[in-house]
């Protein structure tokens, strides 16, 4: 299957700082979705990115379609408490979506 | 907001047993997940399913596994002998013609 590699696995930041994250694959895809999991819950969607080069803002969090198509980043400004929990990204390609191992961010107040 | 629902929050069941999860889709949406999450996993992907029909499925989802839609609303994946290894957080998710899917609250399935 298409694998995804995300990173940083985990992420420990005070309160306040900007936060950074990413996505890799060798394969293209048509899609990128991030997802946000909270402990015992089901992944919600974030951020949804269907052109390559796209930009695209949700309150404090912003995202990016990588240009080859094989990548996407995620930025959230001025973290804050309740940002803590567990990123996925996602890919769609053919009617599947391929997940990323997820990045757990913990935020210090 | 409309949104994905499942039933039940937790099942426990013993090794061998069978098992239903169900799962009602947002009323519009025409395209079916199920997924698995280990713990301390990743959303690892299951099934899709359209038109009545699977429309692809990944190697975990063996002859164990099947899904249905036996009426307009439910979607459900029934696991005919569970084993140790099939527990996990089971998560449903639908989506309309565009990529985006939602995704449901999930089932923690316990297989003792």
């Amino acid at each position: 299957g298409q694998q995804l590699n995300q990173s940083p696995q985990s992420m420990f930041i005070q309160e306040g700082e900007d936060v950074s994250m990413n996505c890799t694959s060798s394969s293209i895809f048509n899609t990128w979705l991030w997802y946000k999991q909270d402990p015992g819950e089901g992944p919600v969607l974030l951020i949804a990115l269907y052109k390559a080069g796209e930009l695209t803002s949700n309150g404090r969090l912003t995202a990016q379609f990588g240009i080859t198509r094989k990548d996407s980043f995620l930025n959230i400004s001025a973290s804050i408490p309740s940002d803590v929990g567990i990123y996925f990204c996602a890919g769609y390609n053919f009617n599947k979506f391929y997940f990323g191992s997820g990045t757990k961010l913990n935020v210090k107040p | 907001e409309p949104e994905v629902t499942q039933t039940p929050s937790h099942q426990v069941t013993q090794m061998g047993q069978e098992v239903i999860l169900r799962c009602v889709p947002i009323s519009n949406h025409l395209y079916f997940y199920w997924y698995r999450q280990i713990l301390g996993q990743k959303v690892e992907f299951l099934v899709s399913f359209y038109n009545n029909e699977i429309s692809e499925k990944s190697e975990i989802f063996d002859d164990q596994f099947s899904v249905e839609r036996p009426d307009g609303s439910n979607f459900t994946l029934k696991i005919r002998s569970t084993k140790l290894e099939d527990s996990a957080m089971y998560f449903c998710a639908s989506r309309v013609h565009t990529d985006t899917q939602y995704f449901g609250p999930g089932t923690r399935l316990t297989v003792l």
